[in-house]
């Protein structure tokens, strides 16, 4: 079946530095969409690619999305004491497959050490 | 306010007893789903439903059951044959059609089987 993967699993960094997580799906996807969850909260939509290639950016977090829509990066810039959580990527579990659910990364947790 | 309710946000149970976990959503929304988080897991797909009295199982539905008799709600069921049920379960919603909507999640609900 379907997998996407993520990683690092876990990134410590100082705050003021940069993030980076990686994604990469075993199929082609027809968008990838990003998720953050806050300690203790539930998953926040954050941002869905589509094209090949594109990139979009949210103030300081910058998202990529592969030519060949298989693998998806999330960056940071200047990480602050708010980016803390776990940010999921995820694909649709079947590409033209209707509403059939989301496939997710297991999630990159940021910890940001002040 | 549209949103997404789970309750009860923490629920105890006993082993070998059933329990209903409530998903209710004002946001108009088609399709919902069920899913399953797990430390370090990332989410997984319990069931889903793109319509009112059609509800499909998603990747680990074992020892769960579902019944989608309102477009509002979508309560799941946890049997006394799942063999693993404390998790952190979550509820979302989307508009249905296409595998470009994002999903919105509700709080969770925290199961813990003593």
């Amino acid at each position: 079946g379907q997998q996407v993967m993520q990683i690092p699993q876990y990134q410590h960094v100082q705050e003021g530095e940069d993030f980076t997580t990686y994604c990469n799906s075993s199929t082609t996807l027809s968008n990838i969409q990003w998720y953050k969850q806050r300690p203790g909260g539930h998953p926040v939509f954050l941002i869905q690619l589509v094209k090949s290639g594109e990139v979009k950016k949210q103030k300081r977090l910058t998202f990529q999305f592969g030519e060949a829509k298989k693998n998806s990066s999330l960056h940071i810039t200047a990480t602050q004491t708010t980016d803390v959580g776990t940010y999921f990527c995820a694909g649709p579990k079947r590409s033209g497959g209707g509403a059939d659910g989301l496939t997710f990364g297991k999630g990159t947790h940021l910890i940001i050490q002040p | 306010d549209g949103g997404i309710t789970q309750s009860p946000k923490y629920l105890f149970r006993k082993e070998g007893q059933n329990v209903t976990l409530s998903c209710e959503q004002n946001l108009n929304h088609d399709a919902m789903y069920w899913y399953r988080q797990d430390p370090g897991q990332g989410l997984r797909l319990i069931y889903y439903s793109q319509i009112v009295n059609d509800f499909q199982k998603g990747d680990i539905a074992e020892g769960y059951s579902v019944s989608r008799e309102k477009k509002e709600s979508f309560p799941l069921t946890v049997t006394s044959a799942q063999k693993n049920p404390t998790a952190f379960y979550l509820c979302a919603s989307s508009t249905s059609g296409t595998d470009y909507n994002e999903q919105f999640f509700g709080p969770g609900t925290r199961l813990t089987v003593l």
